[in-house]
């Protein structure tokens, strides 16, 4: 069974940088995985930030970035504002044609 | 803009068929440039992809393994829809559902959700 690992929970200060990250069971995560990325708020579907690793959708803030780090996929957002205070979470592709979603990080921005 | 309407009803009794649909405007259930897909959230089990239905000259299925046993998705041209059904279901199966679109490894729209509930 394939897992996919997120931070539980990070805090991060109004203003500063904070790297979210999204690690596969199966091993290092590549561009192949298609990483997306997303932002939910209590009561509200996900919403889409990233996909394919480091695309943005029109909607996307420029403080929003992905990357890949480490062997893992990675969201990074500098100049914290408030309103990002929210729960994010990845999603990987693996080969047999199936995606596993990440158990979330919880940012508190405090 | 693409618009997914989710309709069905929020509760199931045990052993029961849960069956949602998802309505699609602004795009076609049989485009060959995207995938449908069901994916469903609980306290217990988080964010859990269910799996997807995509026509390239013909439909293609995809399921989870947890629930491969139990799931049914169709796309429906005519109604230009997506559809759901989980068979066997426990109170496990509670969460709220989704559809959403994925297009070029972009899951970019989503439905509104459908909290469903299974209890007698």
């Amino acid at each position: 069974q394939t897992v996919v690992t997120q931070e539980p929970s990070l805090t991060v200060s109004p203003g500063g940088t904070v790297t979210l990250t999204c690690a596969s069971s199966t091993g290092a995560v590549t561009s192949g995985n298609y990483p997306n990325w997303f932002q939910q708020k209590s009561g509200q579907p996900p919403r889409p930030l990233i996909y394919a690793t480091s695309n943005k959708h029109s909607w996307t803030p420029v403080r929003f970035s992905g990357s890949l780090l480490g062997g893992k996929a990675a969201l990074t957002l500098s100049g914290v504002q408030p309103e990002d205070d929210a729960e994010y979470y990845c999603v990987l592709y693996f080969g047999g044609s199936y995606w596993v979603f990440g158990g979330g990080t919880e940012l508190t921005v405090l | 803009q693409v618009h997914l309407q989710q309709s069905g009803p929020g509760l199931v009794r045990p052993s029961q068929t849960l069956s949602l649909t998802c309505a699609i405007s602004g795009d076609s259930v049989s485009t060959n440039t995207a995938a449908w897909n069901w994916i469903r959230q609980s306290p217990s089990r988080g964010l859990e992809w269910l799996g997807r239905t995509y026509y390239r000259s013909g439909w293609y299925l995809d399921y989870a393994v947890s629930v491969k046993s139990r799931i049914t998705i169709n796309g429906d041209i005519s109604k230009n829809q997506l559809s759901l059904r989980l068979n066997s279901v426990t109170p496990d199966d509670t969460a709220i559902y989704y559809c959403a679109r994925d297009q070029d490894w972009a899951f970019d729209f989503w439905g509104q959700g459908t909290l469903v509930t299974v209890s007698s």
